[in-house]
């Protein structure tokens, strides 16, 4: 059960698009379309901002968007906002049995 | 309105024991399978356990298997971790997440625990 691996930080300013990876293997991000990504402010719980690779859920802007590419998956924003800024994490299901569902470490997005 | 309210969480001493619930209203409890995952102080988010709707399988990370137990009651809407032989290493914040496909679609705020001398 190894971590996803995302980049430790990001930044863009208002107005400008960030994409953020999230590489995994082929037994986890590679196999599955069960790729999700969550965003988290300081003191709060996450936030679901995309599920199935690139479904967004109810209530979530389309400045937010999702795809996947072999095992990597990325996490677009366009039109960043200063609301945007927060710590964005991807997850991915690894199978059976008993891998259940890893984490990346995590992406730190600065909205200059 | 969705809501999960997790409760159980302290300071414990090493190789002690804990109960942690996740009260869970405003959905079908039954018809979902539920997370749990915790929050190292400044650190990212780490998967614990898992299990189905109806309680027919669990999933755990590799760094809870043999000392953690996920459960659930139907009857009570409510989840439980039973956590045994604490580490200190299991210091966090608690989440219970309401599951779809993988991905967990509502959190609970969490509570924390402590594993200290």
């Amino acid at each position: 059960q190894s971590a996803l691996t995302q980049p430790a930080s990001v930044s863009g300013s208002p107005g400008q698009s960030i994409t953020i990876s999230c590489t995994g293997t082929s037994s986890d991000v590679g196999s599955y379309n069960f790729v999700s990504w969550y965003r988290q402010h300081p003191g709060t719980a996450p936030k679901l901002m995309i599920y199935d690779v690139s479904d967004r859920p109810s209530g979530v802007s389309h400045r937010f968007s999702g795809s996947k590419s072999g095992n990597t998956a990325s996490l677009t924003i366009s039109g960043l906002q200063a609301e945007d800024e927060a710590d964005y994490y991807c997850s991915s299901y690894a199978g059976t049995p008993s891998f259940g569902v890893v984490f990346g470490g995590g992406t730190k997005l600065t909205v200059l | 309105q969705e809501q999960l309210v997790e409760s159980g969480g302290g300071v414990v001493q090493p190789g002690g024991s804990l109960r942690l619930s996740c009260a869970a209203s405003g959905f079908t409890f039954s018809n979902y399978g539920m997370h749990w995952v915790r929050q190292a102080p400044g650190k990212g988010l780490e998967w614990v356990a898992f299990i189905r709707y109806d309680g027919s399988n669990e999933d755990y990370a590799d760094s809870v298997k043999g000392r953690i137990s996920i459960s659930r009651d139907i009857s009570k809407n409510t989840l439980y971790l039973q956590m045994n032989t604490l580490r200190t290493e299991d210091t966090a914040v608690y989440h219970c997440a309401k599951d779809t496909r993988f991905a967990m679609v509502s959190w609970g705020q969490g509570t924390p625990v402590t594993v200290s001398s």
